[in-house]
């Protein structure tokens, strides 16, 4: 199974801060990458797929670059609402694999 | 408007059998894969089972292969997830999300909270 690495775990920040999260994949998955926003007792939310493709509706502040075993989604200036959990996710083979997650603070 | 709404979680004993339901609408639901996701209370997102839209592909995560049996009906626009032999640690909140190709999670439902314990 391919092991998806998340870093920091936990990363503390202000209000206009650009923010920067890592995912290593334990061997190569290509683009194939998708980062989620999840809030507490909320269903994630779908950010980015195939590495930097933007969801429809996401807004431009967040961006997503990497192939083959690193990725990064970057948060250009830090709104309120998106203080939350990010997770990647490799939909390169089956099976799927999450990160263990990284917890936006304020 | 896509909605996706999970159903059937409750408490369980161990070693007991649930099934789960996921009822879609708002697209054309057997043209499109889902898969089941669960997350255990303060725990991480884990994928649990994956249907491809003309069921002819079913994959699941090691723990649940086995126990776990993934189906759909695209005539009443639904995904199951049957769950047998149920252990403590399956208990968690299930996702039931829309899984293609190139969008893993694009819609997910609201989630249905299954509990193992005696």
């Amino acid at each position: 199974d391919i092991q998806m690495t998340q870093s920091p775990s936990t990363l503390s920040a202000f209000v206009g801060d650009r923010v920067t999260i890592t995912c290593r994949a334990s061997q190569s998955i290509s683009i194939w990458l998708a980062w989620y926003q999840q809030k507490p007792g909320k269903a994630p939310k779908f950010l980015i797929y195939k590495a930097s493709s933007l969801e429809s509706g996401v807004p431009s502040r967040f961006s997503g670059s990497g192939s083959g075993t690193e990725f990064t989604l970057t948060i250009s200036s830090l709104q309120p609402e998106d203080f939350a959990t990010y997770y990647c996710q490799q939909h390169n083979t089956f099976p799927r694999t999450f990160g263990q997650g990284t917890k936006v603070e304020i | 408007e896509v909605q996706v709404a999970e159903s059937g979680g409750g408490l369980v004993q161990p070693g007991g059998s649930l099934r789960l339901s996921c009822a879609a609408s708002g697209f054309t639901f057997s043209s499109h894969s889902m898969s089941w996701v669960r997350q255990a209370p303060g725990k991480g997102l884990e994928w649990v089972a994956y249907m491809k839209q003309d069921g002819n592909e079913k994959y699941y995560v090691d723990s649940v292969e086995g126990r776990f049996t993934i189906s759909r009906d695209n005539a009443k626009n639904s995904v199951y997830l049957q769950m047998n032999n149920l252990r403590a640690e399956d208990t968690a909140v299930y996702y039931c999300a829309r899984d293609d190709y190139n969008k893993p999670g694009d819609y997910w439902g609201q989630g249905t909270l299954v509990t193992v314990s005696s």
